[in-house]
């Protein structure tokens, strides 16, 4: 198993400003995830962060917007940039090993864009 | 496109109550995942799923392959067990999500 630390927990923040969202795992893993759920919404993936190069992203997420970064096999950051109202949301960091069949999530952060 | 349907959408239940929910999936999958996600927004996975079925403590899940259906039975429902339950399928490097059912269990 993996246990999975972000920080922060949670944000206020004002519309035009970025956050930086950092992902800690405690174990090497093999695949990192940034997901978002929006208010009263299931999750959907972002991106899958990818060890030393860009990250992939996915249809309707543009690296502009939510810049990823994973130096190592235990780190991930994703900041949300330019930040509007829209992007309130709770952002979760996941993690797997292997095939991915086990996804570890961590507590996520839930920001809020005034 | 691979539909992850679920449900029901919002279930509430009497304390000791038997609880199930159900999800759908359109595609074939390698897993199917069963996530607890409480108010804070912390997401605990349950169970992974590829075959049969699985029990821990009072929560059981079940799948059936041929008709792309699982299912999550809580038994002895408490009131601790409020929470939104996702199903995911699993795909070959990411997940697709159901919308959630969100259950009450009232004391």
């Amino acid at each position: 198993s993996a246990v999975i630390s972000q920080k922060p927990s949670r944000d206020i923040c004002q519309r035009g400003t970025s956050l930086t969202i950092q992902c800690q795992v405690d174990s090497q893993v093999t695949m990192m995830f940034w997901y978002r759920q929006q208010p009263g919404q299931s999750l959907t993936l972002i991106a899958t962060a990818n060890q030393g190069s860009e990250a992939t992203y996915e249809s309707g997420f543009v690296i502009d917007k939510f810049p990823i970064s994973r130096p190592n096999l235990t780190f991930s950051t994703l900041t949300v940039s330019n930040m509007s109202p829209e992007d309130s949301s709770i952002y979760l960091c996941s993690a797997a090993s292997g095939t991915g069949d086990t996804q570890y999530f961590g507590p996520g952060t839930r920001l809020t864009v005034l | 496109k691979n539909e992850v349907e679920q449900s029901p959408q919002n279930l509430t239940a009497q304390e000791g109550e038997f609880i199930t929910i159900n999800c759908s999936y359109s595609v074939g999958i390698s897993a199917l995942h069963w996530l607890q996600q409480h108010p804070g927004g912390g997401i605990v996975s349950l169970f992974m799923l590829s075959s049969g079925k699985k029990k821990h403590g009072r929560l059981i899940a079940t799948i059936n392959i041929q008709e792309k259906h699982s299912s999550l039975h809580i038994t002895a429902s408490h009131p601790r067990d409020s929470a939104v339950y996702i199903c995911a399928d699993n795909g070959h490097n990411d997940m697709r999500f159901g919308a959630g059912t969100r259950l009450t269990v009232k004391p």
